[in-house]
């Protein structure tokens, strides 16, 4: 079976605090994508960044980080000195071949607080 | 870079009327779309897949005569919330997938979503 288990539900951060969001996937396809992607409290999904199930290598982008590790079907997501702005809810999500959907996981609520 | 447009953004309905949805790839021609629902304060549920000039794949548990889903060109898929109640409000997003390339994930582009609201 397909599916991305986001274990933290809300998490809440002072600003300038470092965070991280948690993303453990289950797939049986060798060939798959991996997302985050970030939902504002207008609702639009604001696109952040894919990996291929064949890319471990870890990504920084800016205050954004993230690390995929095969090992531990995980793809685990950083922000470092968290502002305000970054307060969404946060979506890891899975895109498999086999069934070309993209499914999502539960979604992380990330509040920062000034 | 690849724009969805999603219409409209806001609708507020009777209970027992019927909404229609739109949502168009601007910039490109999308043979698949897909359409989401999401509760407040939950995640994205894939609804249907909505291939152009074919029946929409509806996931198990939807009511495909609930959601009708119509994708009849290249740029366009409508989902057509019949005979609506207070139960299907909810905020629905849908999703082009951008034929290309030799990339097999081809790149999904979402909507800014409809929230719908049914009195």
């Amino acid at each position: 079976a397909q599916k991305v288990t986001q274990a933290q539900t809300e998490i809440s951060v002072v600003e300038k605090e470092d965070v991280t969001l948690d993303c453990v996937y289950e797939t049986r396809d060798t060939t798959y994508y991996l997302f985050w992607y970030k939902q504002p409290p207008s609702g639009e999904l604001v696109f952040l960044i894919r990996r291929n199930s064949f890319d471990e290598q870890n990504e920084i982008s800016g205050r954004y980080s993230w690390n995929f590790q095969k090992s531990t079907s995980s793809f685990n997501f950083t922000i470092t000195a968290s502002q305000v702005v970054d307060s969404a809810v946060y979506f890891c999500a899975l895109f498999y071949n086999q069934g070309g959907k993209l499914i999502f996981g539960q979604g992380t609520e990330l509040s920062v607080k000034p | 870079g690849a724009v969805v447009s999603q219409h409209p953004s806001r609708v507020i309905c009777k209970s027992g009327t019927s909404v229609k949805i739109e949502c168009r790839s601007l910039d490109f021609q999308a043979t698949t779309m897909f359409w989401y629902r999401q509760f407040p304060k939950q995640s994205l549920m894939l609804m249907a897949t909505s291939n152009e000039g074919s029946k929409a794949t509806y996931e198990q548990g939807v009511e495909k005569d609930k959601f009708l889903i119509n994708h009849a060109s290249l740029t366009l898929s409508t989902l057509t919330v019949t005979s609506a109640h207070p139960e299907d409000s909810s905020f629905y997003i849908c999703s082009a997938r951008d034929v290309g390339g030799d990339d097999p994930y081809y790149g999904y582009t979402f909507g800014s979503g409809t929230r719908l609201t049914v009195v």
